[in-house]
């Protein structure tokens, strides 16, 4: 079975402090995995993936397999990245690719 | 434009009266699949679907049916509706390859009230 786990229901940072939105998974393959970011009353859309190696909007975010972590992350937070925030893993289930996302971590960035 | 929709976006109904919300696709995606959000608990998938008469229980599918007859449509039926699936939808899609790394496309939510 696939689980990702994101600890954190709400996280309050200032403006210009450096972000981390952790996100552990479990899953015993190879996983695909993404963040998803929800603005204030949109649909969610993709940020950014892991196979992509990209930054978008300032953000970043690694995969570790040996802590079997995804955290994102970002040096300076700003108003606009105020959001939910949701990670989420593709993996093999009964030979298709299931996903499963995390319970999401609001981000309040505090002017 | 490439887009998931979703109809109706808001609906207030009462305990017992079925209904069923759309969900249409314009991408020639296999992959589609249903959540719903409460606060706490993140998203969680109701139904999913593979591909035409293809479709699968996700981690809440109790209460819910889906149909997929068409490859862009994947109604969610609601037979009996209760309060307690008082909730947001959303709808998603995206193309089923055999390797992962392929975005789903969400749609604009339906906000569901059963009285």
């Amino acid at each position: 079975a696939q689980r990702v786990t994101q600890p954190e229901k709400l996280l309050s940072v200032f403006k210009g402090a450096p972000v981390e939105l952790k996100c552990n998974y479990s899953y015993s393959g190879s996983p695909e995995l993404f963040w998803y970011v929800q603005y204030s009353r949109q649909r969610l859309q993709l940020l950014l993936r892991h196979i992509s190696r990209e930054s978008i909007k300032g953000f970043t975010a690694d995969l570790n397999k040996g802590e079997t972590s995804f955290h994102l992350k970002k040096p300076f937070a700003q108003e606009e990245d105020s959001a939910m925030y949701y990670c989420a893993l593709s993996g093999r289930s009964g030979g298709y690719q299931k996903v499963t996302f995390g319970t999401g971590t609001k981000l309040q960035v505090i002017p | 434009e490439a887009q998931v929709t979703q109809n109706p976006r808001y609906l207030i109904t009462v305990t017992g009266k079925k209904l069923t919300v759309t969900c249409s696709q314009n991408m020639n995606h296999e992959y589609m699949s249903w959540y719903r959000q409460d606060p706490g608990l993140g998203l969680r998938q109701i139904y999913y679907s593979m591909n035409v008469e293809v479709t699968d229980k996700g981690d809440v599918p109790e209460g819910y049916k889906v149909s997929r007859k068409e490859k862009r449509n994947f109604p969610l039926i609601l037979e009996s509706p209760s309060p307690n699936q008082t909730s947001l939808y959303f709808c998603a899609s995206r193309p089923q390859g055999l390797a992962g790394g392929n975005e789903q496309f969400f749609g604009p939510g339906t906000r569901l009230t059963v009285l």
